[in-house]
């Protein structure tokens, strides 16, 4: 079955402290990943993709394909990186269909 | 242009009334999804249209929930005689071609609360 699992509901951190959000994936195939962030009051949005390999307001995320996780990682936490961080997964046995966590709530405190 | 729209922003119904969502994607873009976010939960996959053709219904609750999509465009979530247990935020987006790795747009939802 395919399944995203973020185990941590809430992440808090201090200002300038490094963060990482888990997430690990159950998938038959070679799954897409992805990291979506829904700011307050704003529209959920595409962080990054691992196919992209990029690095987006220094986050990071790897895809461990033996560890089947992609956690999200940033060295410095900013205080305008809180909000609700959802990672996701796709792929062809999925016909595509996206399948996402149930998403890590970040609160960085000053 | 504009983003994805979603209406009405908020809707409050009556135990067994029957609801319509409206879901206006980026003009252009060929995949739809409907998801349904409700509190605590993350988001659950309900619909995705490739055109107006839906391959995969398979998130569809029950049989009370139905969607089209008409012109490759507008999508309506159809929910009959809804239940409390219907009351979320219902998410539409939309990508360019539906392949696993395009980037999903996300319209603003609609709140369904039913009391």
């Amino acid at each position: 079955a395919q399944r995203v699992t973020q185990p941590e509901k809430l992440l808090s951190v201090f200002k300038g402290a490094p963060v990482e959000l888990k997430c690990n994936y159950s998938y038959s195939g070679s799954p897409e990943l992805f990291w979506y962030v829904q700011y307050s009051r704003q529209r959920l949005q595409l962080l990054l993709r691992h196919i992209s390999r990029e690095s987006i307001k220094g986050f990071t995320a790897d895809l461990n394909k033996g560890e089947t996780s992609f956690h999200l990682k940033k060295p410095f936490a900013q205080e305008e990186d809180s909000a609700m961080y959802y990672c996701a997964l796709s792929g062809r046995t999925g016909g595509f269909k996206t399948i996402f966590g149930a998403g890590t709530r970040l609160f960085v405190k000053a | 242009g504009a983003g994805v729209s979603q209406s009405p922003s908020n809707k409050v119904t009556e135990k067994g009334k029957d609801v319509e969502l409206r879901c206006d994607p980026i003009s252009g873009h060929t995949a739809l999804y409907w998801y349904r976010q409700s509190l605590g939960q993350g988001l659950e996959f309900l619909i995705y249209f490739q055109g107006n053709s839906a391959p995969d219904k398979s998130g569809l609750p029950s049989d009370r929930f139905s969607a089209e999509r008409t012109g490759g465009s507008v999508s309506t979530l159809t929910i009959q005689r809804t239940q409390q247990e219907d009351s979320a935020v219902y998410l539409c987006a939309s990508s360019p071609w539906g392949t696993s790795h395009n980037e999903q747009f996300f319209g603003p939802g609609t709140r369904l609360t039913v009391l």
